[in-house]
């Protein structure tokens, strides 16, 4: 069964603080997104990658950076918290499309609160 | 920019039928659907390619009117199970990524 496994659930953290936010996957999968949830706003892409070390700014890229150091491992990292990056951030995985994106598998989120 | 769904939110009750609209500005190659669970990561529910065909299973299918960039999502004589947010995402031609949509929420009464 294919996982998608985001290291915490629930997170608090408070303003200025450099918060790192893990994902892994066991699919062996090429690609992996950082997206964050917001009411009303729907998924919104922050970073992606599509290989070891390589990264691609998303749509809101301002405020987040990403490391991606092993292929299974994708981490999103806030340098410094703000009160507006309070959200639900999900991970998910895929393999890379010949014609056209495969089916994204998701993780559970992690809810961060920045007070 | 991100595509539009409507409704953003719709009731019904068990037995009855729904439909869910993404449109978007940009040509498109692709539409993806997506159905997220209360509490739970959102599941691949089924693609629909530039040139395909309506693809979809049990009583979930969906169209994709290529000309008007816009894609929906029919839910037949709607489960309880069905109850969750919809959201599409939808992807350009070269492009290595999904915007999603704002998202369906949907609600089945018994």
């Amino acid at each position: 069964d294919v996982k998608v496994t985001q290291s915490s659930r629930y997170l608090v953290k408070r303003t200025g603080e450099k918060v790192f936010l893990e994902c892994v996957q066991d699919m062996d999968h090429e690609n992996m997104f950082w997206y964050r949830q917001d009411p009303g706003l729907g998924l919104r892409l922050i970073y992606f990658s599509y290989d070891v070390k390589m990264k691609e700014k998303g749509d809101i890229p301002e405020g987040y950076s990403v490391s991606r150091e092993k292929k299974e491992r994708f981490s999103l990292i806030l340098e410094s918290a703000s009160t507006n990056q309070t959200s639900m951030y999900l991970c998910a995985s895929s393999n890379p499309g010949t014609a056209h994106q495969e089916t994204q598998y998701f993780g559970p989120g992690t809810r961060l609160l920045v007070l | 920019q991100q595509p539009v769904q409507s409704p953003q939110a719709v009731i019904l009750r068990e037995g009855e039928d729904a439909v869910i609209n993404c449109s978007s500005s940009k040509a498109l190659y692709s539409v993806h659907w997506y159905r997220q669970k209360h509490g739970e990561a959102p599941v691949f529910l089924m693609i629909l390619l530039k040139g395909g065909e309506q693809k979809g299973h049990e009583k979930i299918s969906a169209s994709f009117n290529e000309k008007k960039q816009q894609s929906s999502l029919y839910l037949t004589a709607s489960q309880l199970s069905y109850s969750g947010t919809y959201f599409c995402g939808t992807e350009r031609q070269g492009a290595q990524k999904l915007v999603f949509g704002q998202g369906t929420r949907l609600t089945i009464n018994p």
